[in-house]
């Protein structure tokens, strides 16, 4: 069976500074794994994805995230804080055979001006 | 024009009542899954469709039925509320082939009293 811890439930950030969420998965098979944000009062939107091409994964707002398969981790990260990078992001793993996604319990950001 | 839909965005009922949420797509999608969202616990699995004809159990699936009257609409139900089943509901699609990835509605905020 797949699953996906986040460290840090919260995480607060100052405006202009690396944002680090973190993610770890296990999976008994190769894994698709995600990474979805959802600003207030809307639903989840995709930021990036790793599907077993290029490791160092790109996003949209300027995030990438890094699959290491020794660590078994896919932490996201953005060089430079923006207050509109202010919620919450939910790491995901595609599950075995038909399953749909697990994801993990989410990671509420928090950019301080 | 938004891709999945979800009616009603809010609803306030009592304990008892049946419910029914619907969710709509024109992303031409195969699958469907229904998603709970508490505060702190991430999304967790109801039910998932895979076509018109199969239809499965997620992790949460007691107090929940649901129906896929055809490839573009997944209803869920809850056929006597209770208050622990106050959350956020949403519905997501995907295709039927690779990653799996998913397209999520604007979600229905629920409120049993």
């Amino acid at each position: 069976a797949q699953s996906v811890t986040q460290l840090g439930s919260h995480v607060s950030v100052s405006e202009g500074a690396l944002v680090l969420l973190r993610c770890n998965y296990s999976s008994s098979v190769p894994p698709y794994l995600f990474w979805y944000v959802q600003y207030p009062n809307q639903g989840l939107q995709l930021l990036l994805k790793y599907t077993s091409a290029a490791t160092l994964v790109k996003g949209i707002n300027g995030f990438e995230a890094e699959f290491k398969k020794s660590e078994t981790s896919f932490h996201l990260t953005k060089p430079s804080a923006h207050m509109s990078d202010a919620a919450e992001y939910f790491c995901a793993v595609r599950g075995t055979g038909r399953r749909a996604l697990t994801f993990g319990s989410g990671t509420r950001l928090q950019v301080q001006p | 024009d938004a891709d999945v839909t979800q009616t009603p965005r809010n609803r306030i009922t009592k304990t008892g009542k049946r419910i029914m949420l619907e969710c709509s797509q024109t992303k031409g999608h195969d699958r469907m899954y229904w998603y709970r969202q508490d505060p702190g616990l991430g999304l967790q699995l109801i039910y998932y469709s895979f076509d018109v004809k199969d239809i499965n159990k997620g992790e949460i699936s007691d107090g929940y039925s649901v129906s896929r009257q055809a490839q573009a609409k997944f209803s869920l139900s809850l056929e006597s509320a209770i208050p622990n089943q106050t959350a956020l509901y949403f519905c997501a699609t995907s295709k039927g082939q690779g990653d799996n990835e998913q397209f999520f509605g604007p979600g229905t905020r629920l409120t049993v009293l």
